[in-house]
């Protein structure tokens, strides 16, 4: 496709609910970023892969938070047991190559926990 | 890791230059700074980068003093789909090896509002 793209755009989820947000990068971008963005803040890194390699995921809140990208392309963020506080935007972003390199984001995934 | 600090809103009207400044004072050698902009419901979409001097791409200006410890990014006569939030960023060197597992630090960012 011509940029990243996400799914859902929107998902509420029941407290203790588990969650899969989707990622698709730009095809044969090597790095993928996985970002939280709560309302009137900005990004706030959550995890970085190098093709199918998970590099530093220190921005992972808790061990609730999980990020796979098996094949080096599409990535997956599961959030097991929701909490409210999990409730934001996540979005994910891919660069040709490195951390210095420009980020490309997708519309990001808005959950919302009840 | 490098911090950067800018104001939290600003105002113009349209047809009026616009100019943003972010201080870096904890810039390392190795760091760019970046500019990306921000929409409602939207992913940031970078705007531009540089090191030093200056840096002038067909949307904006970037601005750069010799000590690197802050920037400004200048958008020449602003328009009402300008409206966003600005963010600064500084981070690893473009393809640096040493600067693949740093990770870009995000604050708050620069709401700008333009008026008719």
């Amino acid at each position: 496709g011509a940029g990243v793209s996400q799914s859902p755009r929107y998902k509420v989820a029941k407290r203790g609910q588990d969650v899969a947000l989707r990622c698709d990068p730009i095809s044969g971008h090597v790095s993928l970023f996985w970002y939280q963005q709560a309302l009137g803040q900005g990004p706030e890194f959550l995890t970085y892969f190098q093709n199918e390699a998970q590099l530093d995921k220190s921005g992972l809140p808790s061990d609730r938070f999980f990020a796979e990208r098996p094949e080096g392309s599409v990535s997956t963020l599961k959030i097991q047991r929701t909490q409210q506080e999990d409730s934001a935007v996540y979005l994910c972003a891919s660069s040709p190559r490195g951390h210095g390199d420009t980020q490309y984001f997708g519309p990001g995934t808005r959950l919302t926990v009840l | 890791l490098a911090k950067t600090t800018q104001p939290i809103s600003m105002d113009s009207y349209e047809g009026q230059e616009v100019n943003i400044t972010c201080s870096h004072n904890n810039i390392a050698t190795n760091d760019y700074i970046t500019w990306y902009q921000q929409f409602p419901s939207q992913g940031p979409r970078f705007i531009i980068q540089g090191y030093k001097t200056k840096v002038t791409n067909e949307v904006a200006s970037l601005f750069i003093p010799a000590d690197r410890k802050s920037s400004t990014l200048s958008l020449p006569r602003v328009s009402l789909s300008d409206t966003a939030v600005y963010y600064c960023l500084v981070g690893a060197f473009q393809g640096s090896s040493a600067g693949n597992n740093r990770k870009l630090i995000w604050g708050l960012g620069t709401s700008l509002a333009v008026n008719p």
